[in-house]
């Protein structure tokens, strides 16, 4: 298995306070991602980032932010959490490109804002 | 914009019995496709994945997928299916025309009765 660990695995918090999410990695890839997960959804590409400080935003990045400053950390943040983002956060990793290369999934970060 | 529908949300079939998924993308250049699978409880698994060559593709656990450019569709299938194959599989799309990206379908969750 690939070594993603996502932490924490399960979160309550309150609409309004911040909120981070991490993603640990030690297989040394380049590209990581974050998504959400939400039912007749399926996953949706939160951020991503391609390198150490490079980031780009993915189809659902209103309300996030995310920050790499080591290759094996990519932590997404919710500045002010509101009820539409409770779902279940997944982090992913990839040695190519990810729309060409296998995404290795971490277990997901289940989040419930109330 | 791409996309990628699975028009199943729900599919039961007996243990033993074969197995067809369903993914429909839109696309306006080449795409590489995905299949992956979720345990409950669990991240992606990549089941296989298609970037070019023979249409018919072999991958983990005894699925197969093909691909049909003139019907833009990667449907997915087993001939003979195990209980341990109650899960959710979601079919991916992505191309290098979209840049460093996955879209993903709403996802099929296949029950297995026995």
């Amino acid at each position: 298995d690939a070594g993603i660990t996502q932490s924490p695995r399960h979160k309550v918090t309150e609409t309004g306070t911040p909120v981070t999410l991490r993603c640990h990695q030690t297989e040394n890839h380049r590209y990581m991602y974050w998504y959400r997960q939400d039912p007749g959804h399926g996953l949706r590409l939160i951020h991503y980032s391609y390198g150490v400080k490079d980031t780009d935003k993915g189809e659902v990045s209103d309300g996030y932010s995310v920050s790499r400053s080591k290759t094996e950390d990519f932590l997404l943040t919710l500045e002010s959490a509101t009820s539409s983002q409770t779902s279940v956060y997944f982090c992913a990793i990839s040695d190519r490109q990810g729309n060409t290369g296998e995404l290795f999934f971490g277990e997901g970060s289940r989040l419930t804002v109330l | 914009a791409q996309s990628v529908t699975q028009p199943d949300i729900h599919i039961t079939v007996s243990e033993g019995a074969s197995l067809e998924l369903r993914c429909n993308y839109s696309y306006g250049a080449t795409p590489y496709l995905f299949w992956y699978v979720q345990s409950p409880g669990q991240g992606l698994q990549l089941l296989l994945k298609y970037f070019s060559g023979d249409t018919l593709v072999q991958g983990i656990k005894g699925f197969e997928a093909e691909f049909k450019r003139s019907q833009s569709s990667f449907n997915l299938r087993k001939p003979s299916v195990h209980w341990s194959d109650a899960a959710e599989y979601f079919c991916a799309v992505g191309a290098l025309e979209y840049g460093n990206k996955l879209v993903f379908g709403a996802g099929t969750i296949l029950r297995v009765k026995s």
